[in-house]
């Protein structure tokens, strides 16, 4: 069974500050999408960022990146130029495509907060 | 991108009492919908997945008769709770993918407060 890990449960950082968020996951699988997701206080779920575990290329969306370590199974988000916008709660996901079922796994969450 | 939308947002009801919530893809045709519940500070947790003409698959420890899952159309889905305890109060969220992306497309959830 595939798992998503997220160990930092809490993060604070400056605005205008680059935060990094972890998450490793475990599947014995070889084709998978992982992502990172943003919940604001609204509870309204947030795509960020999207990567296909069969490119090598890290994703990028304007102040977001990944780094995405797939022999270490890691899947680790960068936030640059933090905004006070960007406080959230952040959940890393794991999608295998192996078996069709569009099954979405979520860690159990990083909740950053962006000090102004 | 594409719309999913949930009703009510917020609803209180005693007891006893059944709730349906319903999740609309308003800009795409859904033919698998998925329902997930979220307790305060906590993860989204998969409750079931929801297919078109079809019955809805329930993941393990998810009651199938507490928690009824209609997949009428292309478009809506309902989730029914029935017999309503204060232990169902939680945050319910649907999802819909659009192929061939594999995103999905959250609702904006429903609190869900028994009395």
């Amino acid at each position: 069974a595939q798992t998503v890990t997220q160990s930092q449960p809490e993060m604070s950082v400056q605005e205008a500050e680059t935060v990094t968020l972890s998450c490793t996951y475990d599947t014995s699988e070889n084709n998978y999408y992982l992502f990172w997701y943003k919940q604001p206080p609204s509870r309204q779920m947030i795509l960020v960022i999207r990567q296909e575990a069969y490119k090598q290329q890290n994703a990028t969306e304007n102040r977001f990146s990944v780094n995405f370590q797939k022999a270490a199974k890691s899947f680790s988000l960068k936030i640059s130029d933090s905004q006070l916008g960007d406080t959230a709660m952040y959940f890393c996901a794991f999608m295998n495509l192996e078996n069709r079922d569009d099954k979405i796994i979520f860690g159990k969450g990083t909740r950053l907060h962006i000090l102004p | 991108g594409a719309v999913v939308s949930q009703h009510p947002s917020w609803v209180i009801c005693k007891s006893g009492t059944s709730v349906k919530i319903e999740c609309r893809s308003l800009d795409f045709q859904a033919t698998t919908m998925f329902w997930y519940r979220q307790f305060p500070k906590q993860s989204l947790m998969l409750m079931a997945t929801s297919n078109e003409g079809s019955k809805a698959t329930y993941e393990q420890g998810v009651e199938k008769d507490k928690f009824l899952i209609n997949h009428a159309s292309l478009t809506l889905s309902t989730l029914t709770v029935t017999s309503a305890h204060p232990e169902d109060s939680s945050f319910y969220i649907c999802s819909a993918g659009q192929p061939p992306t594999y995103e999905q497309y959250f609702g904006p959830g429903t609190r869900l407060t028994v009395t």
